[in-house]
């Protein structure tokens, strides 16, 4: 079945870049997402790229696309305390039974000051 | 900018007893999902809705499980009788890629 995999932590300086990175199997996938989780709280959309796109910027975040690898990147600039969570990458197929999303396990960020 | 509303924020209940999650997608949209968050584990796909019916389910959405659209706002997940295994993050999403802030059960 269709599976995404993402490394489980990352640890940066403040200030620095953050990479985070994921593979996914489904060829078929229609959108690529990243959700932020802070402890105990929902998911929170934070950027999205449609499976036919290279790359998507929007302000500190940096989206990049690889079809060919399912290879899927999230970059954080100038990375600050306050973006310590979990992030989930997730791809998404729509079907007859309408989106079906499948996320990742998260890859937890700390960012030392 | 339109959210998905979900009640309550936490449940607890006891092994054996029926439990309904609340959710209030965003009005527009046709699709409604539920997925749920094993601590520590990775969000799993639950279910979807269309048109008043159930379009695809996992294997985890088994006889214990049902979902409505009772009054044509809400969106509703019942577990008919709560085993301990139950105890998750519940989270409905709408339209496919907003979630709610999720419920949290808790089974005793």
């Amino acid at each position: 079945g269709e599976d995404v995999e993402q490394s489980l932590f990352l640890s940066v300086r403040e200030g620095d870049s953050s990479v985070i990175n994921c593979t996914y199997t489904d060829s078929s996938s229609t959108y690529l997402y990243w959700y932020k989780q802070e402890p105990g709280a929902g998911l929170q959309l934070l950027t999205y790229i449609f499976s036919n796109m290279d790359m998507k910027q929007d302000q500190r975040l940096t989206v990049l696309l690889n079809k060919k690898d399912k290879h899927l990147s999230l970059r954080i600039a100038d990375t600050q305390t306050g973006d310590s969570a979990i992030y989930f990458c997730a791809e998404s197929t729509l079907n007859t039974g309408g989106f079906k999303t499948i996320f990742g396990a998260g890859t937890r960020l700390f960012v030392k000051a | 900018e339109p959210e998905v509303t979900q009640t309550p924020s936490h449940q607890v209940t006891q092994m054996g007893q029926e439990v309904i999650l609340r959710c209030v997608p965003i009005s527009n949209h046709l699709y409604f999902y539920w997925y749920r968050q094993i601590l520590g584990q990775k969000v799993e796909f639950l279910v979807s809705f269309y048109n008043n019916e159930i379009s695809e389910k996992s294997e985890i959405f088994d006889d214990q499980f049902s979902v409505e659209r009772p009054d044509g706002s809400n969106f509703t997940l019942k577990i008919r009788s709560t085993k301990l295994e139950d105890s998750a993050m519940y989270f409905c999403a709408s339209g496919g890629d907003t979630f709610g802030s999720g419920t949290r059960l808790t089974v005793v």
